[in-house]
């Protein structure tokens, strides 16, 4: 019974494109995530939404753009992808903000060619 | 800026004690330290959270001082599963900061 669970799991894709990853969370969380963890391994948070509202929005290109659609969904839309865009993608999710214990998916490896 | 210090790497060997030190010198009044742990081509994993002296569950242990601007992770008897990249977090009040984990601790377990 998968709590975070995120599709695809490898994406390989040319520049230029544009993609969708997908994330789902069946823990009855308020506040979902999306992580950048780049080939130095830092962890950075991308965005938060707290019941379907954006609460954190990082200095990301705006070619990202995350939708929920309702509160155990979301997902992220990349435009015009470009190589530095290549990275593992997880989506987290918690009962709350700030404090509270995070959940994360299995992550999407992203590979710009 | 990173708001946290650990060191980069630890080498230990199964059945040890491993002590995982962090330095956060500008913690603030409401904030708490939380660990969490990733191994290889996963995301982390919660593992513990405090605020003040110490917190114990069944997976680890965190000793924190009175002036808080430091922490332990303590995890007693290591096996070879342990093996991963510890992240030592202080969560400035659900803020963004607070929520980029750094390059965390690459813990390496010996037979």
């Amino acid at each position: 019974d998968t709590a975070v669970s995120q599709t695809p799991k490898y994406l390989v894709t040319q520049m230029g494109n544009d993609k969708s990853i997908k994330c789902e969370q069946n823990l009855g969380h308020d506040t979902m995530y999306w992580y950048k963890q780049d080939s130095k391994k830092f962890l950075k948070i991308m965005f938060s939404y707290n019941n379907k509202e954006l609460i954190i929005n990082e200095t990301v290109p705006n070619r990202f753009s995350p939708k929920s659609p309702d509160k155990a969904h979301l997902n992220l839309h990349i435009n015009s992808l470009e190589l530095g865009d290549s990275a593992v993608y997880f989506c987290a999710s918690s009962p709350g903000g700030g404090f509270y214990e995070q959940y994360f998916g299995p992550g999407t490896r992203l590979t710009v060619t | 800026l990173a708001k946290t210090t650990q060191p980069i790497s630890m080498d230990s060997y199964e059945g040890q004690e491993v002590n995982i030190t962090c330095s956060h010198n500008n913690i603030a009044t409401n904030d708490y330290i939380t660990w969490y742990q990733q191994f290889p081509s996963q995301g982390p994993r919660f593992i513990i959270q405090g605020y003040k002296t110490k917190v114990t569950n069944e997976v680890a242990s965190l000793f924190i001082p009175a002036d808080r601007k430091s922490s332990t992770l303590s995890l007693p008897r290591v096996s070879l599963s342990d093996t991963a990249v510890y992240y030592c977090l202080v969560v400035l009040g659900g803020g963004a900061d607070g929520l980029t984990f750094g390059k965390g601790t690459h813990l390496i377990i010996q037979p």
